[in-house]
């Protein structure tokens, strides 16, 4: 059973360029959060979908954007990057729009440079 | 505002021994609280979680503590083993929103 995967997992981009993220949830669930940790921080919540749409943000600017598509997988994407964009980005999947146990991939680590 | 807080950056144990990882919260809305491990180049992995309405829960090795007044809640690991060695986050929740997670604490456990 394959559980949550990214890609790519790494990256490096310059500044104002545009980047986007992918992940596909573990089998069975329909829901999918990102977070983005920068170095020495926890995760911090960026948003979440659930049946096609986010259901959910944290503190990020418009820059930061997603979808979700009808097999479940999602994009982070990422607009007019800033070197502080720099950071493990971070995507779980669970079921039914839960937030509680999320399983997480092992992240997409993103240089801006 | 950071919501969640684990004021311990690391901590050094021996094999065998008992790890004591603490974390302190403001917010006392919240309902829910979970604890992940990280190794490196990995994603966190859940390990343990317990309600509000319990102050303790055991799994195997792990037990987590919710003091509620206190606004404290710990995880402690009996017997440590090197296998432990890892980041540890505490994350928070309330009404099933987002979890809030701490800063981490990285636990090195030494034969």
């Amino acid at each position: 059973d394959a559980g949550v995967t990214q890609s790519p997992t790494h990256l490096i981009k310059t500044r104002g360029q545009q980047v986007t993220l992918r992940c596909s949830p573990k089998s069975g669930h329909d829901t999918v959060s990102w977070y983005q940790q920068a170095l020495g921080q926890g995760p911090q919540f960026i948003f979440q979908y659930y049946e096609e749409e986010e259901r959910q943000r944290g503190n990020f600017p418009d820059r930061f954007s997603g979808h979700q598509f009808p097999n479940y997988s999602s994009e982070l994407n990422v607009n007019a990057l800033l070197l502080g964009d720099s950071a493990l980005y971070l995507c779980a999947s669970s079921p039914g729009g839960w937030n509680e146990k999320l399983f997480f991939g092992s992240g997409t680590q993103l240089s801006v440079l | 505002d950071q919501q969640v807080k684990q004021n311990s950056p690391s901590l050094s144990v021996q094999e065998g021994r008992i790890s004591i990882l603490n974390c302190d919260y403001t917010n006392s809305m919240f309902d829910y609280f979970l604890w992940y491990k990280k190794y490196p180049a990995e994603g966190p992995t859940f390990l343990i979680s317990i309600s509000s309405i319990k102050d303790k829960n055991e799994d195997g090795r792990f037990t987590v503590f919710l003091n509620k007044s206190a606004k404290h809640l710990s995880l402690h690991i009996v017997p440590s083993q090197p296998g432990d060695s890892a980041v540890y986050f505490c994350a928070a929740t309330y009404n099933t929103d987002k979890l809030i997670f701490g800063t981490g604490t990285r636990l090195q456990v030494f034969p």
